[in-house]
C-alpha cells in the first residue's frame, strides 16, 4: 500500500461546481499535510496547508481526519482556471515528504 | 524575492554521457530537496539535505546518481553515464520548515 493515496480521476466538473478529493495516508507519524497544485508542464505550488481544525482559505476548504488517517480539499464555485492537478502531501518528520500521485481535475465551461 | 532556481531548464543528452543539474535554493532555506517526476512513477523524492548535510539518499535509484550541497546556495545532482531512463523531470525544492518551494524544474531527455 503506497504512504500516500489519492483517487487519480480525472475528475470532470462544470463552472460553478463544488468539487472534493480525498487523500488517504498509512503513517500515523506524519505530522502535517499539505495540498499543493501542479499545472500541465509546471512545478508543484503550495496550495495550502492542513490543520487539525481545518483550513479555509476562499473557494479552498482543507481539513484533517486524523482517526480515519484522511486529508480533504473542497473546491467550491469552481473556475476554469481550477483546472490543475492536485498533490497531497505528508510530511513525516525529519525532512521526509511523501507525495501523492494527484488528482486531475478539469472545470469546463 | 527569487523563488528557486534551476538550470538549464532542457537538456538533451545521449546515453552514456554525464548530466549535471543546479539548484539554487530560496535564501534562508535550509532543507533541499531534490525530485524526480514521470508519468509512470509520478513525483519522487531522490535526496534531501539539511544546513547543506545529506539526511537521506535512499530515494537515489542508483550509484549512476549522485548529489552533493558545497555550501547553502548551491546544489548539484549528477547522472554519470546517463541512461534513456533517466529521462524525467528534475525538480528542486527548498524550505525553512516544512513547507517547501519548488523550482521550475529541468526536462531531461537522453537518447
Amino acid at each position: 500500500r503506497k504512504e500516500v493515496e489519492q483517487d487519480p480521476g480525472p475528475f470532470n466538473v462544470p463552472e460553478g461546481a463544488t468539487v472534493a478529493f480525498n487523500c488517504t495516508y498509512s503513517n500515523s507519524a506524519s505530522q502535517s499535510f499539505f495540498w499543493y497544485r501542479q499545472d500541465c508542464r509546471k512545478e508543484p505550488k503550495l496550495l495550502m496547508s492542513v490543520y487539525s481544525s481545518g483550513n479555509e482559505d476562499g473557494r479552498f476548504t482543507a481539513q484533517l481526519n486524523r482517526a480515519s488517517q484522511y486529508i480533504s480539499l473542497l473546491i467550491r464555485d469552481s473556475k476554469l482556471s481550477d483546472s490543475a492537478t492536485y498533490l497531497c502531501v505528508g510530511y513525516t518528520g525529519g525532512f521526509k515528504t511523501i507525495f501523492g500521485a494527484g488528482t486531475r481535475l478539469f472545470v469546463k465551461a | 524575492d527569487a523563488g528557486v532556481i534551476q538550470s538549464p531548464r532542457h537538456e538533451v543528452t545521449e546515453m552514456g554521457q554525464e548530466v549535471t543539474l543546479r539548484c539554487k535554493p530560496i535564501s534562508g532555506h535550509n532543507s533541499l530537496f531534490w525530485y524526480r517526476q514521470t508519468m509512470m512513477r509520478g513525483l519522487e523524492l531522490l535526496i534531501y539535505f539539511n544546513n547543506n548535510v545529506p539526511i537521506d539518499d535512499s530515494g537515489m535509484p542508483e550509484d549512476r546518481f549522485s548529489a552533493k550541497m558545497p555550501n547553502a546556495s548551491f546544489s548539484t545532482l549528477k547522472i554519470q553515464p546517463s541512461e534513456p531512463r533517466d529521462s524525467a523531470v528534475y525538480f528542486c525544492a527548498s524550505s525553512r520548515l516544512d513547507e517547501q518551494y519548488f523550482g521550475p524544474g529541468t526536462r531531461l531527455t537522453v537518447t
